[in-house]
């Protein structure tokens, strides 16, 4: 079963403007990743953010983590074409081994 | 290879015949996780690897589902008596090991292979 959803389910926008995704899940969690998928380069980690921690940024990316709501958000700024893809979040569960359960996936189109 | 590889990248079968997908994991990378991705939908996972160990295989779907990993490297799903249900792809991801040592300690990133689009008709 899926852990987390993805809100909005797409996204449509301008080349240039921001994109925002937001992720809720169910269980604790050790830390919350965000995932890229394309047809031309697969699944791809995009960034970690730990459970004690409450924002981090890469590059264009920023994520930001709320374990009282269980909820996170991703943030692409300045989008372009080539960032047109699904996302999705992905937790790792406390305890045991580095079990990743993914959410439904946010697919988002930048219009160029 | 640099990457996790899959084969075959499509495989299209007839309902009620056995596939085999195989995965080549990153040399070197003890953990190996099998997902299956429906349409319009996250991965799910399947099974866990370390080494040639199955250590968790809760997520297969069936006992038509099998994957094994003898000599901890390549590793093969294998469905059984396909149903049209089964169609999705497999995506295979390896690590440098999942086992968590210290509590909330560091995460070793996962790398996915291409997948394998089954159809089955």
């Amino acid at each position: 079963s899926q852990q987390g959803e993805e809100d909005p389910q797409a996204l449509s926008i301008q080349e240039g403007e921001n994109a925002t995704m937001n992720c809720s899940y169910k269980t604790s969690i050790n830390n919350l990743q965000w995932y890229r998928q394309n047809s031309g380069r697969g699944l791809v980690h995009l960034i970690l953010i730990r459970s004690n921690e409450r924002e981090k940024h890469s590059g264009r990316l920023r994520v930001t983590l709320d374990t009282s709501k269980k909820s996170s958000s991703l943030l692409i700024t300045a989008s372009r074409a080539a960032d047109t893809a699904s996302y999705f979040c992905a937790t790792w569960n406390s305890g045991g081994y580095q079990k990743v359960t993914f959410g439904i996936g946010t697919k988002l189109q930048v219009i160029p | 290879g640099a990457g996790v590889s899959q084969s075959p990248r499509y495989k299209v079968a007839k309902r009620g015949q056995d596939v085999a997908l195989r995965c080549d994991p990153i040399s070197g990378h003890v953990s190996l996780f099998w997902y299956q991705q429906a349409l319009g939908q996250g991965p799910e996972f399947l099974t866990y690897f370390q080494n040639e160990a199955q250590l968790d295989k809760s997520g297969l779907p069936s006992d038509r589902f099998f994957a094994e990993r003898p000599e901890g490297s390549v590793s093969t799903l294998k469905i059984q008596r396909t149903q049209q249900e089964d169609s999705a792809v497999y995506l295979c991801a390896s690590s440098l090991s999942a086992i968590i040592t210290v509590r909330g300690g560091s995460y070793n990133e996962q790398f996915f292979g291409p997948g394998t689009r089954l159809t089955v008709l």
